[in-house]
């Protein structure tokens, strides 16, 4: 079946445009999950939607980062006036979040190149 | 917060060796360790995980065992080969009040033919 796709694959920006990042989770998953990677490092939590409660942005660096989720599906990450330290991978994940422990599917990413 | 410490940053063995990964987590509360595997250019594959109502479990060449006494907990490989080359990330959540993993900082294993 299929799963989470990540658009685009590959983003590259000047310094000080906005960009979209979108995320398609595995249809029925409720949770989905933004983190960022960032060259040689971990995965950085950013934001968490589950169905129709608040999201949890407590990870946001900044309040150049938002993001949204749709209808319940698909979800955009948006980062306003880019700076080069905002280049890493994006990573998106979305999970069935039924219970206490749920696998969280990962898409293969976006790599962001702010120059 | 939950912290999670990862070691080795990088690990080169020879095919055939055995490998092992090693982190620890801060929050005494938390209690479900997943590992997850990444190739290169790719997302995060889930590989392996343990809760912590159990100390050891095992999935053919892969095997996790925890120490809640001492919040530590580990991943194994035997008869690595090749395509075990990748970089492992663990986790820690605490279920009761997080929903969000939070992940070690990665180990890129290489498997040397």
């Amino acid at each position: 079946g299929a799963g989470v796709s990540q658009s685009p694959s590959n983003k590259v920006t000047e310094k000080g445009k906005d960009v979209e990042l979108r995320c398609d989770p595995i249809s029925g998953h409720t949770a989905l999950y933004w983190y960022r990677q960032s060259l040689g490092q971990g995965l950085e939590f950013l934001i968490y939607f589950q169905g129709n409660s608040a999201p949890d942005k407590s990870g946001l660096p900044s309040d150049r980062f938002s993001a949204e989720r749709t209808g319940g599906s698909v979800s955009t990450l948006t980062i306003q006036r880019t700076q080069q330290e905002d280049s890493a991978v994006y990573l998106c994940a979305s999970s069935l979040n039924r219970g206490s422990y749920n696998e969280q599917f990962f898409g293969p990413g976006t790599r962001l190149t702010v120059l | 917060g939950e912290n999670v410490e990862q070691h080795p940053s990088t690990l080169s063995v020879q095919e055939g060796d055995s490998a092992v990964i090693k982190c620890t987590y801060s929050d005494s509360a938390s209690n479900y360790f997943p590992w997850y595997k990444q190739e290169l250019g790719k997302g995060p594959q889930l590989i392996i995980d343990i809760r912590s109502n159990v100390g050891e479990k095992k999935d053919q060449r892969i095997a996790v065992t925890l120490n809640k006494t001492a919040k530590h907990f580990s991943l194994h490989i035997t008869e690595t080969q090749p395509e075990d080359s990748a970089v492992y990330f663990c986790a820690a959540l605490n279920s009761g009040s997080a929903r969000q993993l939070t992940f070690g900082s990665g180990t890129q294993l290489t498997v040397l033919p």
